[in-house]
């Protein structure tokens, strides 16, 4: 029993390139999300999943983009990266009483 | 809508002294309300949370937060701290589940020898 996974760790882009942030979770959570983190500001969520196929916007969905193809993966999609997406990314899994979270992704975008 | 204020970013204790983080939180209807931790470089472990049952809430590492609703808080407090709990600290809030969270921005706790 694994949790919450991401890949990868770190990540270095240049401005403009795509890229994918992998998470999967294999507590069989319908609700799965995604969250940036940056000094001072706490989480915020960008992405969220109610189940497959199911997607819905967060606070800052702008420039990321997302799919829910099954119920262990949600993937997060980065379109063409800019240096205002430098941060380090968070995958849940919640289930009614408790959110569990991944061990993030440190990205730099240059 | 729901909001949480986290009051002092930095919060410096010595060692074997009380640890009071303060959290306020805005919410509509009852709200579910949590405390995490987080050690560098790591993810978020949840340390207590409160969902609508006892008020005063037991966590993990001797941690424990009382809801009161007439003050709409949820402090966090430890009655003697440890090196080992210098760490970031956040406090969030959900309505109705644990699914959907608001973060306040994170209290860092420094444990001074």
């Amino acid at each position: 029993n694994a949790g919450v996974t991401q890949t990868p760790k770190f990540q270095v882009l240049k401005t403009g390139q795509s890229m994918t942030l992998q998470c999967a979770q294999d507590m069989n959570h319908e609700y799965m999300s995604w969250y940036r983190q940056d000094p001072g500001m706490g989480l915020r969520l960008i992405h969220y999943s109610v189940g497959a196929g199911i997607t819905d916007q967060g606070e800052v969905p702008n420039g990321y983009n997302v799919s829910r193809s099954t119920t262990e993966d949600f993937p997060l999609r980065l379109l063409s990266a800019a240096p205002s997406q430098t941060s380090v990314y968070f995958c849940a899994s919640s289930s009614r009483d408790r959110t569990y979270f991944g061990p993030g992704t440190r990205l730099t975008v240059t | 809508a729901q909001s949480v204020t986290q009051l002092g970013s930095h919060v410096s204790v010595s060692e074997g002294a009380l640890v009071l983080l303060r959290c306020n939180y805005s919410s509509s209807v009852p709200p579910y309300l949590f405390w995490y931790v987080q050690y560098p470089n790591q993810g978020l472990q949840l340390l207590l949370k409160y969902t609508s049952a006892a008020t005063l809430v037991k966590g993990i590492n001797g941690f424990e937060a009382e809801f009161k609703k007439s003050e709409t808080s949820f402090h966090l407090t430890k009655p003697s701290a440890h090196m080992s709990d210098a760490a970031e600290y956040f406090c969030a809030v959900s309505t109705g589940s644990a699914r959907q969270l608001t973060f306040g921005s994170g209290t860092q706790l420094t444990v001074l020898p």
